[in-house]
């Protein structure tokens, strides 16, 4: 029931572009994505539905492929405050929310 | 505008005793959800709760665990003779309505160390 992200960690220099991938074996009604930076509650970044894709930050951005059922992040230029542990989280029929494995972004100077 | 404020943010409780964990939506929210996270590990869901309704309890353990959101007053998790295994971070969430679109806004989280 988990979405899947991938990779699991990832480790950027400053400027430098990456992407995380939410995969899930279900259908998907939403896809959100949250950051969480360490003993901290996430922080809500975008949401994307069914049908469509929104941007929430300048330089971060994300796509919804419905019948891929998979959702992907994209950091452009990362800056130092970009690190943390990212989190997909899917809505399926019902009420559940399921929260992806998370993916570990470190940014180095 | 106060977010979702939780309390207390750090409770130590040795094992047996209870833990009672608070949480207050953002004003304007009926919906709370509960969840938990090991250390290194993601967010699980626990329940979902409307005011004086549990709408959806299936991630809960199916005993010692409670929820409740009463007409007045905060969401509570209760955890009844904790063990070693309950110590986690419970962060809750609250949402304007529910469906497709709607964010979850986190609180700050409880830490609960079981001793």
């Amino acid at each position: 029931q988990q979405p899947v992200q991938s990779p699991q960690a990832v480790i950027l220099r400053e400027g430098e572009d990456a992407v995380i991938n939410c995969s899930s074996s279900k259908a998907l009604y939403s896809v959100h994505w949250y950051r969480q930076k360490h003993g901290e509650a996430p922080v809500f970044l975008m949401i994307l539905l069914k049908g469509g894709e929104q941007k929430g930050h300048e330089k971060i951005s994300a796509s919804f492929n419905e019948k891929k059922q998979q959702s992907s992040l994209y950091l452009t230029a990362s800056q130092l405050s970009y690190s943390g542990t990212y989190f997909c989280g899917t809505e399926k029929s019902g009420n559940q929310f399921y929260f992806g494995t998370g993916t570990s972004l470190t940014v180095i100077p | 505008n106060a977010g979702v404020m939780q309390n207390p943010r750090h409770l130590v409780r040795r094992r047996g005793q209870e833990a009672r964990l608070r949480c207050s939506p953002m004003k304007g929210h009926s919906h709370v959800y509960w969840y938990r996270q090991l250390p290194e590990e993601g967010l699980k869901f626990m329940v979902y709760l409307q005011k004086e309704n549990i709408i959806d309890e299936s991630g809960m353990p199916k005993e010692r665990f409670s929820a409740e959101f009463p007409k007045e007053g905060p969401s509570i998790l209760r955890i009844q003779q904790v063990v070693r295994g309950d110590s986690a971070a419970y962060f809750c969430a609250s949402s304007r309505g529910q469906g497709a679109g709607e964010t979850q806004y986190f609180g700050p989280g409880t830490r609960l160390l079981v001793l």
